[in-house]
């Protein structure tokens, strides 16, 4: 069965540090990886995916993630955390071996402090 | 979020109201979705349109009946309700069905039931 786990309900950290959102997959099948951001009474805003190619995946507001396949991880990261980047994190998982559906994992609220 | 707009943004109704909650993307997109977004939860896929077409019904019961006039409109009708039923209820959009095309969320509609 496919599934997709994000260990961390939440992750702290200083303003200015850097941050790291972990997310492990599961899947039968070549994985399409996605990051999401949720802020409060708002929808989910894509960040990034990773489809093939560069392992490392730059996307919006300065986020990053790492494919590593061996792992079976997507961790996001970014070098400098920011204060208004506090919100709720999801990961996603789609495969060649699935249907229409995204699996999500449950979400990391991320706070960043000043 | 002028990408994928739903209205209403908030919903109170009793367990024998009918009520329509609306979506509409301004993204030319082809494909649509209903996600259900409970408290610790991963997010749950309800239906997926494509082309104006039903392609997916996961399980969800007969008291939520979508409508998809249009590849840019799509509805969700409720009647009779259950309280376990309040939640955030999220539109999304895509180009295509494919597994690779990343979905554009709307706002949702926080539901309320009594």
């Amino acid at each position: 069965a496919q599934s997709v786990a994000q260990p961390e309900d939440q992750v702290n950290v200083a303003e200015g540090n850097p941050l790291t959102v972990k997310c492990t997959y599961s899947v039968s099948g070549n994985p399409y990886l996605f990051w999401y951001v949720q802020y409060p009474n708002r929808g989910l805003q894509f960040l990034l995916k990773y489809i093939t190619g560069d392992n490392l995946v730059k996307g919006s507001y300065g986020f990053e993630a790492e494919f590593n396949k061996s792992q079976t991880s997507f961790h996001l990261k970014k070098p400098s955390a920011l204060v208004s980047d506090s919100a709720l994190y999801f990961c996603a998982v789609r495969s060649t071996s699935g249907t229409y559906k995204y699996i999500f994992g449950t979400g990391t609220r991320l706070k960043v402090l000043a | 979020e002028t990408g994928v707009t739903q209205t209403p943004r908030h919903l109170v109704m009793g367990m024998t109201n009918k009520k329509s909650l609306k979506c509409e993307q301004h993204l030319g997109h082809n494909a649509m979705y209903w996600y259900k977004q409970s408290a610790k939860k991963p997010l749950e896929l309800m239906f997926v349109y494509s082309l104006e077409e039903r392609v997916e019904n996961n399980s969800v019961p007969s008291r939520f009946s979508p409508e998809c006039p249009n590849s840019s409109h799509l509805f969700l009708h409720l009647h009779t309700l259950q309280p376990e039923d309040s939640a955030l209820y999220l539109c999304a959009s895509s180009q295509s069905t494919g597994v690779t095309d990343t979905q554009y969320f709307g706002p949702g509609t926080r539901l309320t039931v009594l």
